[in-house]
């Protein structure tokens, strides 16, 4: 079974607004945590923010938030103030437990228009 | 350097040829990762290494053969290969796993292989 879903192949979205990002997980282990990370066009896989099972309050960092809703297996990623920058391939990923496997989503292609 | 670092960025070789991916971490990290990225696949991991032991093998061929010298150092060695191995090759690292923690993975930019 499909461990991380992302439902949203691409997207477009304008420069300076919003963009959410979905990802559904499963998972029966209590303990896992949640990664977003980005992909430019160059290979280079970044990671934005990470969002742990047991973390009470959503993740943030700069122009990211993780929309975290546990009962819904869902940690859907929105990025404020879109620059033409982010532009990329977005994906979202998971580890269960504390091994060191991360399974990955198919990705999500988001392309910002000026 | 900063970061991690791979080379080379892109290698072309024939189905006969033996090569070899190298990854170097200047994070203190002591966990290294192989991953294989195909088009219209979801990235998948390889192999693990932790203080040069590996600990993870996700049933790939033989006909990679990874190598850890130290915690700094991950080589992927190819021989015989076939066309459907061609893809892009992410290293990474992490710190070790710990309760609680993130230990995100940090990642180099890749090698894009192609076999002909």
């Amino acid at each position: 079974a499909q461990k991380i879903t992302q439902t949203q192949p691409g997207m477009f979205v304008q420069e300076k607004e919003a963009v959410t990002l979905d990802c559904t997980y499963d998972t029966s282990d209590p303990s896992y945590g949640l990664f977003w990370y980005k992909q430019p066009s160059s290979g280079e896989m970044i990671f934005l923010i990470y969002q742990g099972s047991y973390d009470q309050q959503n993740a943030t960092e700069g122009r990211y938030s993780l929309n975290f809703q546990k009962a819904r297996k869902s940690a859907n990623l929105v990025i404020s103030a879109s620059q033409l920058g982010d532009s990329a391939m977005y994906f979202c990923a998971m580890r269960e437990g504390i091994g060191y496997k991360l399974s990955f989503g198919a990705g999500t292609t988001v392309t910002v228009r000026a | 350097e900063t970061g991690v670092t791979q080379t080379p960025r892109h290698l072309v070789m024939g189905m006969t040829n033996k090569k070899s991916l190298k990854c170097e971490q200047h994070l203190g990290h002591n966990a290294m990762y192989w991953y294989k990225q195909s088009a219209k696949k979801p990235l998948e991991l390889m192999f693990v290494y932790n203080f040069k032991e590996q600990t993870e093998n996700n049933s790939v061929p033989s006909r990679f053969s990874p190598e850890c010298p130290n915690s700094s150092h991950l080589f992927l060695h190819l021989h015989t290969l076939q066309p459907e191995d061609s893809a892009l090759y992410l290293c990474a690292s992490s710190a070790l796993p710990v309760q609680g923690a993130s230990y995100e993975q940090y990642f180099g930019p890749g090698t894009r292989l192609t076999v002909t």
